[in-house]
């Protein structure tokens, strides 16, 4: 069964300090796997999309990496204003298109 | 580019009554998705369409709830009777295609009382 997970749950960061998050998946045959923000109330918001491993993508403080079985979301020098719900959700090829979402990460960045 | 567009943004009802919630894709995009948000649950898919066809309903609870894309550019959940198991937030979401960005509406926050 297709899957997905993610660590930490929750993290707290002061400002300025880096960190990266993790995103692990089980599927058959990655077609894309996305990374989106989430702000309270708000829906997800797109940030970035991934294909194949060693694929690396960059927004500002934010990179995101993709190997065989896992992605990292990389935040350098977080803000305040990076404080969100950080989502990863993978697209298999053997699962009629579907778009599956991990449970997330609430990052709290302080200044 | 207006985005996705879902109506209503927030519902409150009571227990036994029909909500239908509307969503409006962009433009051109082939591919619609309906979510359910809760906290125990995170984001789960219900439901999508490509083309106006259901493609995959397994995510849909139960009967009570059924959707519709009647045209490519406007779909329905209903869901009939409303339990308060049923309060979350309900997005809407399309691409273009398969393996693309799949792009959110602002949800539909229901609340079953």
């Amino acid at each position: 069964e297709d899957q997905v997970t993610q660590s930490p749950e929750a993290l707290r960061l002061q400002e300025g300090e880096s960190s990266s998050l993790n995103c692990s998946y089980t599927v058959s045959g990655l077609r894309g796997l996305f990374w989106y923000r989430q702000d309270p109330g708000k829906g997800p918001e797109f940030l970035f999309t991934l294909y194949s491993a060693g694929e690396e993508k960059e927004k500002e403080r934010l990179k995101a990496t993709l190997t065989k079985k896992e992605s990292f979301l990389h935040i350098t020098a977080p803000k305040p204003e990076d404080s969100a719900t950080y989502l990863c959700a993978v697209q298999a090829a053997t699962s009629y298109d579907k778009v599956i979402f991990g449970p997330g990460t609430s990052l709290s960045v302080i200044p | 580019d207006a985005g996705v567009i879902q109506s209503p943004r927030h519902e409150v009802t009571e227990m036994g009554q029909e909500v239908t919630l509307r969503c409006k894709p962009i433009s051109g995009h082939d591919y619609l998705f309906w979510y359910r948000q809760t906290m125990m649950r995170g984001l789960e898919l219900l439901i999508y369409f490509n083309n106006n066809v259901p493609i995959d309903d397994s995510g849909m609870p139960e009967d009570r709830f059924s959707a519709k894309m009647p045209n490519a550019s406007f779909s329905t959940l209903k869901i009939q009777p409303s339990e308060p198991r049923d309060s979350a937030v309900y997005f809407c979401a399309s691409n273009g295609e398969s393996g693309n960005t799949i792009y959110f509406g602002e949800g539909s926050w229901l609340t079953v009382v």
